[in-house]
């Protein structure tokens, strides 16, 4: 099974700063790489779907970009707020989706 | 339907008894997986199906845990003999192929007491 790795576990900021985390996951084999969002008491749901090296995504104040090459992506979210909070999942697609153990997001008013 | 349902959402089961939890994926998807979380873990890997087919079920703990698929529609995963260490949320997701977005389920909480 391949190895996704995310960081931070955990990161806490104030509402209005900026932040960003890693997904680094194996290079070779490599078919497409998506975000999720895991709030509490719900269900994952798909942020981004990414498959092309140097894609960017963006929906609202979060974007994404990726590297196929060196086997990372990172997701960035512009202005936290309090609505951010949450958990958030990278996974990377050979023939079937690899979860990473997420990062938790926590913003504080 | 609409979305992926599971069932039961919530689950309290003996020590030592068998368990059956289901999963309603949507309608077309091929690509069916099983999660599960663990207290204040990630999400882990159990089994993934194409079709009615399981290529990868590498993520099973124990041989205490199967699941099937039947008309590349529902799947129930089955724990025998269940132990307090199964006490988890397990998840199941589709999409409708193995590389594009998953859809995931509100998920069945088991515990096991």
């Amino acid at each position: 099974i391949l190895n996704v790795e995310q960081s931070p576990q955990s990161l806490h900021v104030q509402e209005g700063d900026s932040t960003n985390f890693t997904c680094s996951f194996p290079s070779s084999n490599f078919y497409a790489l998506h975000w999720y969002r895991w709030e509490t008491a719900k269900s994952p749901e798909a942020l981004f779907v990414m498959t092309l090296n140097g894609d960017e995504k963006k929906k609202g104040r979060i974007s994404a970009t990726l590297n196929t090459k060196e086997g990372y992506s990172y997701l960035y979210i512009k202005g936290s707020q309090p609505e951010d909070s949450a958990t958030y999942l990278c996974a990377s697609i050979t023939d079937k989706l690899i979860f990473g153990t997420g990062t938790r997001l926590q913003v504080f008013p | 339907g609409a979305g992926v349902s599971q069932s039961p959402s919530n689950k309290v089961t003996e020590k030592g008894k068998d368990v059956e939890l289901r999963c309603d994926p949507i309608s077309g998807h091929t690509a069916l997986y099983w999660y599960r979380q663990s207290l204040g873990q990630g999400l882990e890997f159990l089994i993934y199906f194409q079709g009615n087919s399981a290529p990868d079920k590498s993520g099973l703990p124990s041989d205490r845990f199967s699941a099937e698929r039947t008309g590349g529609s529902v799947s129930t995963l089955t724990i025998q003999r269940t132990q307090q260490e199964d006490s988890a949320v397990y998840l199941c997701a589709s999409s409708f192929k193995g590389s594009t977005e998953a859809f995931f389920g509100q998920g069945t909480r088991l515990t096991v007491v």
